[in-house]
């Protein structure tokens, strides 16, 4: 199956830094990345959608100011967190799909970075 | 917007014996279903999936079924070992979403040796 990286698996950042995520499609050409949030026992919680060249889509309640995401091309989508602060900490999510593939529905999953924000 | 319910919120079987997990939703035009498994620490992984134009899948130990009049599906898994321990989350998409995915609210599933 496709497999999708995402880097890095932890980072513990101070209070008021930024922190980047990289999601990477490794074997498929990705039109479409989903940014999800997972709080401890909980589901995932969708924030935004990104496609290829245009800007993202955010869910209602996600700051986009807070939380920039930037898909330049077909394999590669980043989130930053911007000024974080200890209640961003979280566990972020990435997923990929390729909208172009026949229409197919399959979502690839990231293995997810643990956020901790001092 | 669709609405996924998932139930039971956790789970517990005897190694050996066999696990449901059920899942309905409220959009009619939903096509496509899909069941995660995640451990600890790590992000989702695909197991089984299933498609409105079918009512049943398996796959080895794991089999979905799809109920398209009651607007549910159900995971099911056989001879449970206690590698299956984990959390499953099911998925409902709708067409014209852009793969927009609506996740249930997980089951926590324990194998108990």
């Amino acid at each position: 199956g496709a497999v999708v990286s995402q880097h890095p698996s932890r980072v513990i950042c101070k209070s008021g830094t930024s922190v980047k995520i990289e999601c990477r499609s490794l074997d498929f050409q990705a039109t479409t990345m989903f940014w999800y949030r997972q709080f401890p026992k909980k589901s995932l919680m969708l924030m935004a959608t990104s496609n290829e060249g245009s800007k993202a889509t955010y869910e209602q309640g996600v700051e986009k100011d807070k939380f920039l995401i930037n898909h330049a091309s077909l394999t590669l989508s980043t989130l930053t967190v911007t000024s974080a602060h200890p209640e961003d900490s979280s566990f972020y999510i990435c997923s990929a799909t390729d909208l172009t593939s026949g229409g197919l529905n399959e979502q690839f999953f990231g293995p997810g970075t643990r956020l901790t924000v001092l | 917007g669709e609405n996924v319910e998932q139930h039971p919120s956790t789970l517990s079987v005897q190694e050996g014996d066999s696990a449901v997990i059920k899942c309905t939703y409220s959009d009619s035009a939903s096509n496509y279903f899909p069941w995660y498994k995640q451990e600890l620490g790590k992000g989702p992984q695909l197991i089984i999936d299933i498609r409105s134009n079918v009512g049943e899948k398996k796959d080895q130990r794991i089999a979905v079924t799809l109920n398209k009049t009651a607007k549910h599906f159900s995971l099911h898994i056989t001879e449970t070992q206690p590698e299956d321990s984990a959390v499953y989350f099911c998925a409902a998409s709708l067409p014209g979403t852009g793969n927009q995915f609506y996740f249930g609210t997980g089951t926590s599933l324990t194998v108990i040796p």
